[in-house]
C-alpha cells in the first residue's frame, strides 16, 4: 500500500534553515507528480508546492516562492522540502502528498515550529 | 490565483439531517474540485474529486455536484461519524488552492 513518511521537522529560530524529507514507497514513485501542504495549528489547509513527475517542473504559492525549494530524489523515491529564512507564520504541520485528480494519499505529517 | 470560499464556516447538525455545504471558486475551474474530511488529529482523506466522484471508502450518502465557480457537496443522512472538517480544494491551475474549511458540529 501507499506510504508516504515525512522527517526533518523540528524546532527552529527565525531566520534559519530547515528540510523536510518525504519517502514514499507502494507506488511508482517516479511517475508521479509530488506536493507539499501545510497547516498552522487551529486552520486549514495550505498548498505550499508541487514537482511534477519529469523533476523538473515545479510551481509555488506566493506565501512561500523564493524561500522554499521543492525537490525529489527518484531514485531514493523521496520528496524534499528545503525552507530558507523561515518566518514564526511557518510554524505548521507539513503534510507531502500524492494525486493527480485530488490528493488521494497524505504522509502522517511533521511539526516545525518556529520560534526564537 | 483561484480564491476558494466555503460556506458556511460551521455548522450544528443533528444526526440523521441532511447537510448542504458550499464551496465558491473566484474563477472557473471547470470539475477539478475535490473534498476532503479531516477529523481532530486525523491527516485530510479525500472525499470526492471531478466535483462528483466519490474517493475509496466514503459511503453513498456523500455526493458532490457542481461546475465552474459553484459546487456543492450533499451529506443525506448525517451518521455521528460524519462530524468533521470540510475542505474543497481546486486542482485547476497553479496554484492550487484550498478553501477555509466548513466544520460540521453535534448539535
Amino acid at each position: 500500500q501507499v506510504q508516504l513518511v515525512e522527517s526533518g521537522g523540528g524546532v527552529v529560530q527565525p531566520g534559519r534553515s530547515l528540510r523536510l524529507s518525504c519517502a514514499a514507497s507502494g507506488f511508482p514513485f517516479g511517475s508521479y507528480g509530488m506536493h507539499w501542504v501545510r497547516q498552522a495549528p487551529g486552520k486549514g489547509l495550505e498548498w505550499l508546492a508541487v514537482i511534477l513527475s519529469d523533476g523538473d517542473t515545479e510551481y509555488y504559492a506566493d506565501s512561500v516562492k523564493g524561500r522554499f525549494t521543492i525537490s525529489r530524489d527518484n531514485s531514493k523515491n523521496t520528496l524534499y522540502l528545503q525552507m530558507n529564512s523561515l518566518r514564526v507564520e511557518d510554524t505548521a504541520v507539513y503534510y507531502c502528498a500524492k494525486g493527480t485528480s485530488g490528493f488521494d494519499s497524505w504522509g502522517q505529517g511533521n511539526m516545525v515550529i518556529v520560534s526564537s | 490565483e483561484r480564491v476558494m470560499t466555503q460556506s458556511p464556516a460551521s455548522l450544528s447538525v443533528s444526526p440523521g439531517e441532511r447537510v448542504t455545504l458550499s464551496c465558491r471558486a473566484s474563477q472557473s475551474v471547470t470539475t477539478n474540485l475535490a473534498w476532503y474530511q479531516q477529523k481532530p488529529g486525523q491527516v485530510p482523506r479525500l472525499l470526492m474529486y471531478g466535483a462528483s466522484t466519490r474517493a475509496t471508502g466514503f459511503p453513498a450518502r456523500f455526493s458532490g455536484s457542481g461546475s465552474g465557480t459553484e459546487f456543492t457537496l450533499t451529506i443525506s443522512s448525517l451518521q455521528s461519524e460524519d462530524f468533521a472538517v470540510y475542505y474543497c480544494q481546486q486542482y485547476n491551475n497553479w496554484p492550487f488552492t484550498f478553501g477555509g474549511g466548513t466544520k460540521v458540529e453535534i448539535k
